[in-house]
């Protein structure tokens, strides 16, 4: 069984530019969350998509998107870059939405490290 | 906004001593989990307590969760060189089953 796999894992920006980080979530998994954990702080949530749509959002605003495949796969896109979004993008994949039940967990990838200069 | 206060934020101990991490909130979650974070890596959960009162072990870890679920703690007993690490806590929202509220982290180095 494979874990949460992301991509890429490293990259630098400049403001105003738009980055795509990509995430695979664990076989048997459908639902897809997203995290922005800055340097120093724990993880934020940004949103969370669930057969192919957001289903939740955090507090992030709108040039931060997603999107998640039939494959449960999800993209991450932001645009129009600020320097404080420098952080590490963490995705976790889940057996469902609800994580209530103890047996529905998040299994978190290994992160995108992003810098924007 | 919930938010989760994690103290202290760094500590430094030699290996066979014991420590202790808090985790505290004015609001009230309907579970808590402990998660340990190593460089370079995502969280890796370690624990969920769902119950007030609950007290779990893993090993030398000791979790407990707060009567009114609004705070928890880990205890360390014997630290180990390999307990290095970022030791996050993570709490459900009473009324919001999705998404987690993650505490600032607690930094432990475990010196030989």
């Amino acid at each position: 069984e494979t874990g949460v796999t992301q991509s890429p894992t490293h990259l630098i920006k400049t403001r105003g530019q738009q980055v795509t980080l990509r995430c695979s979530s664990q076989s048997g998994h459908n639902t897809v969350s997203w995290y922005q954990q800055a340097l120093g702080q724990g993880p934020q949530f940004i949103f969370q998509y669930y057969r192919e749509e957001e289903n939740g959002r955090g507090n992030f605003p709108p040039r931060f998107s997603g999107l998640q495949f039939p494959n449960y796969s999800s993209e991450l896109n932001v645009n129009a870059l600020e320097l404080d979004d420098s952080a590490l993008y963490l995705c976790a994949s889940s057996l469902d939405r609800e994580l209530s039940s103890g047996a529905n967990v998040l299994t978190f990838g290994a992160g995108s490290r992003l810098t924007v200069l | 906004t919930q938010l989760l206060e994690q103290s202290p934020q760094f500590l430094s101990i030699q290996e066979g001593e014991n420590l202790t991490v808090y985790c505290n909130s004015s609001s009230v979650f309907s579970s808590l989990q402990w998660y340990r974070q190593e460089p370079g890596e995502g969280p890796v959960l370690l624990v969920t307590v769902v119950t007030g009162g609950e007290v779990k072990k893993l090993k030398r870890l000791t979790f407990q969760f707060g009567d009114a679920r609004k705070d928890s703690s880990l205890h360390i007993t014997a630290a180990q060189t390999g307990d290095t690490g970022l030791y996050l806590c993570a709490g459900l929202p009473s009324g919001s089953a999705r998404q987690l509220t993650f505490g600032s982290g607690t930094q432990l180095t475990v010196l030989p």
